[in-house]
Order: C-alpha cells, then structure tokens, then sequence
C-alpha cells in the first residue's frame, strides 16, 4: 500500500564517500518532499525537505534533487561520516497537507 | 522547551489485553499525529487532531483502536483486546500549525509495544 518506492534498502559506504537515496511517488498531488534520519530508539526528525517548483535544495552536506516528471526524488549525502550512520526515510505530504506518507526506509552505515 | 514525550517506552502485553499508550506534544503545538512503525518499516499514519478535533482517523487499522485528545494536548491511543500484530512502535508527533508544507511535525521517541 506504499504509495512512496525507497531503494536501497541497505546502503554501505566508506568515510567520505557520497551516500545516495532514492526514492520515487505516484500521486502527483503531493506538494512536499521531506526526508527524515531515525536513529535507533529515536524517533524520525526533519533532515531537508523540497517543494516541487525547484529541482534542487543543498543545506550543508545535504543535497535533495528532485524529477517531477520522473516523480522522483533523491538524497545525495557528501563526505559521509560515521556518525551519519542512521536509517533514513523519504515522505511526501498528501492530504489537507498534514499526512506524511514514508517510504520504506534505507539503512545507512558509514565505515570508519 | 521539551521535545514530545510518549509514555511508557516499553509496553508488553498479553494478547487480549487493553493498552493505553500517552503523548504529550510540544506546548503550544495545535496538531498531533499518530503513525506506526513496524519493525524494519516506515511510519504509517493512524490519526490526525487538530486541537481536541479528531479531523482524520482513516489510518486506525480497525475498530479496537482508538484516540482521544480531549483538552487539545495531551493524547491518549488506546488499543483494545490487542493482537500480536499490533506489535510495534507507536510514534506520536506534533505540529505547531493545523497544516501546510511548512509545518513541520516534530516526533517523540515512540512506545514499544510487544504483544504475546
């Protein structure tokens, strides 16, 4: 019944290495990409998030691009650290614009 | 200045049992939310209040699941005559606004609950 598709489902990288997430939706009603980090024992919180009039949104070393006539969307994770390490979830936002719908989920681990 | 708060973490119940599992949001915050997380999953919307106003319930997965937020912030989801699948985390987040893409929903760390 997902409605968002998150591949991988497991992701292993070297420090410093880029950590790519993709994620793709159907409903093109959604008008709101978040991606959340969970950590273990954690709840999700907000990592960066789009809107599907730009293409592209950097903050730090996170980067969201976005395809809207792909209906897709992908985290890019520069310099990946240790400490990176965390389950990450891609989400739209449907509805009266407060339902998150989360993908499945990519676990990310960053050797040291 | 907390962050949402759930109680308790942990909850092991015997299959049959009612559960009660509590969220208290961020002060202020007029929207809270419910969403399960299976293990190894993404969280699925249960329910959405706005204030004391239940305005969306389609993701409770049936009737032995219910909410309540009587007062506006305090939260309570209640699970009645649980089964094993209701075995998971039950996250709760709030929200400053009643909506919007820029409302972002701020997420406690959850209540385990296992049933056996």
């Amino acid at each position: 019944q997902q409605q968002v598709k998150q591949s991988p489902q497991s992701l292993i990288v070297q420090k410093g290495g880029i950590s790519i997430i993709n994620c793709a939706y159907e409903n093109t009603a959604f008008d709101y990409f978040p991606w959340y980090q969970q950590f273990p024992g954690k709840g999700p919180a907000l990592l960066i998030a789009i809107r599907p009039d730009v293409s592209e949104k950097k903050e730090g070393r996170f980067t969201i691009s976005f395809n809207k006539s792909a209906k897709q969307f992908s985290l890019h994770i520069m310099d990946s650290q240790p400490g990176d390490s965390a389950t990450y979830f891609c989400a739209t936002l449907s509805g009266s614009g407060s339902r998150l719908t989360f993908g499945e989920g990519t676990q990310l681990t960053v050797n040291p | 200045g907390a962050g949402v708060s759930q109680s308790p973490r942990y909850k092991v119940a015997k299959r049959g049992q009612d559960v009660a599992l509590r969220c208290d949001p961020i002060s202020g915050h007029v929207s809270l939310f419910w969403y399960q997380q299976a293990l190894g999953q993404g969280p699925e919307f249960l329910t959405y209040f706005q204030n004391e106003a239940q305005l969306d319930k389609s993701g409770l997965p049936s009737d032995r699941f219910f909410a309540e937020r009587p007062e506006g912030s305090v939260s309570t989801l209640k699970i009645q005559r649980t089964q094993q699948e209701d075995s998971a985390v039950y996250l709760c987040a709030s929200s400053l606004r009643r909506g919007g893409a820029k409302n972002i929903q701020y997420f406690g760390a959850g209540t385990r609950l296992s049933v056996l």
